[in-house]
């Protein structure tokens, strides 16, 4: 199974300032047919997992434009430029390359 | 309104059987794979199963792999999953989730508890 690995496991941040995860799959996410299968979830305090990014980069319908994501091969990162209350929770990588789809340990986010 | 339902969860002994249901509406249910995801008691996310949009297509994860059946009925907008031999372990909260191919899964439902106890 692909071994997904995040860093740090729990972040504070003040509002209006930046943030940053990282997250290091144990193989290459990167497909023959040129799509790296990566994202980012966030799961808000007694809510169900939202999709943020897809496909390392590209934001869900809805998501602001204050998170991004980058990476390739088995290295990414999700940044938010300027941490707002709402983004509160816990923030998950997972690749869905191979099955099982594997999840990161998952990153808290506070505000300070 | 786009959204995923799930019900069946509730109290069972190990080793008993459980089936869950998640209800589609919103969007052409039988154009898209589906996947359960579970979450145990403060812990993180556990991918379960996938369907493909026409149940050619299943996997299971190790864990669950000849215990769980994963199924849907495309004409109900549902999806299924029985579970049997239930274990202490698999007390978690159950999701469904839509699975668009490439995008993630894209969309939750709101969860149903299953609790494994005598």
């Amino acid at each position: 199974d692909i071994v997904m690995t995040q860093t740090p496991l729990s972040l504070s941040v003040t509002p209006g300032q930046p943030a940053s995860i990282s997250c290091r799959s144990s193989q290459s996410l990167l497909h023959d047919d040129g799509t790296t299968y990566f994202y980012w979830y966030l799961q808000k305090p007694g809510q169900s997992p939202q999709l943020l990014i897809y496909e390392v980069s590209s934001r869900f319908s809805g998501v602001p434009d204050r998170f991004s994501g980058s990476g390739s091969g088995t290295d990414f990162t999700l940044k938010i430029s300027r941490v707002e209350a709402e983004d509160v929770g816990v923030y998950y990588c997972m690749q869905g390359i191979d099955v099982p789809y594997t999840f990161g340990q998952g990153t808290k986010l506070e505000i300070k | 309104q786009v959204q995923l339902v799930e019900s069946g969860g509730g109290l069972v002994k190990p080793g008993g059987s459980l089936r869950l249901s998640c209800a589609a509406s919103g969007f052409t249910f039988s154009d898209y794979y589906m996947s359960w995801i579970r979450q145990a008691p403060g812990k993180g996310l556990e991918w379960v199963s996938y369907i493909s949009s026409s149940d050619s297509t299943i996997y299971y994860a190790d864990s669950v792999k000849g215990r769980f059946t994963i199924s849907r009925d495309n004409a109900k907008n549902s999806l299924y999953l029985q579970m049997n031999s239930l274990r202490a372990e698999d007390t978690a909260i159950y999701y469904c989730a839509r699975d668009p191919e490439g995008t993630g899964l894209d969309l939750w439902g709101q969860g149903t508890l299953v609790t494994v106890s005598s």
